[in-house]
């Protein structure tokens, strides 16, 4: 696509519960990012892929954070047992491949944990 | 470890001042780049300008200029004549190709 698609780009959902946020990279962006925004704060690094692989989960905050890239392509990041901490603006972005300095976000999905 | 400082966590000014957005970084690596995003209130990240660290040259582009400086590891932003639609969240980062390390932000609130 044009852009970096996320969605839902807003999502409300109960303490407890699971949540899946989906990202779709620019068409041939081998690289992709998530990052998170927490209310008033800058972005906070979660992980990133190069194609299918994970190199650097090392911004995970806990097990109950997990993503997948499935066909070098669309991402997803799983929230389990989502707690009102988690509660931020998780955005996504690519690039062309790792080491291009510079990448495209997305609008972002607004996560809210009540 | 890579680390962006914006001290600065809010700036008002009034229609046509000129303001200047601070952004100070540390990290250990010779090769680097800084760059400068917008978020307005829609959310979405907007790319500004991207500077790697051999290049120390000022750039000008409209009424938006940078000064790199390695020697006090400072990139700061200013806006010149501002105007209402500048009214946003400016943040700084520095990237080591692998991943971005973001500033905190710096909210700026332009009066008509």
């Amino acid at each position: 696509g044009a852009g970096v698609s996320q969605s839902p780009s807003n999502k409300v959902t109960e303490k407890g519960k699971d949540v899946e946020l989906r990202c779709d990279p620019i068409s041939g962006h081998t690289a992709l990012y998530w990052y998170r925004q927490s209310l008033g704060q800058g972005l906070e690094f979660l992980i990133y892929f190069q194609g299918n692989s994970a190199p650097d989960k090392s911004g995970l905050p806990s097990d109950r954070f997990s993503a997948e890239r499935t066909g070098g392509s669309v991402s997803t990041l799983t929230i389990q047992r989502t707690q009102q901490e988690d509660s931020a603006v998780y955005l996504c972005a690519s690039s062309l491949t790792t080491g291009q300095p510079g990448y495209t976000f997305g609008s972002g999905t607004r996560l809210t944990v009540v | 470890a890579q680390k962006v400082t914006q001290a600065q966590t809010e700036i008002s000014v009034v229609e046509k001042e000129d303001v200047t957005l601070d952004c100070v970084y540390e990290t250990r690596d010779t090769t680097y780049y800084l760059f400068w995003y917008k978020q307005p209130p829609s959310g979405e990240l907007v790319f500004l300008i991207r500077r790697n660290s051999f290049d120390e040259q000022n750039e000008i582009s409209g009424r938006y200029s940078w000064n790199f400086q390695k020697s006090t590891s400072s990139f700061n932003f200013t806006i010149t004549a501002s105007q209402v639609v500048d009214s946003a969240v400016y943040f700084c980062a520095l990237s080591d190709f692998n991943k971005f390390y973001f500033g905190s932000g710096t909210k700026l609130n332009v009066k008509p």
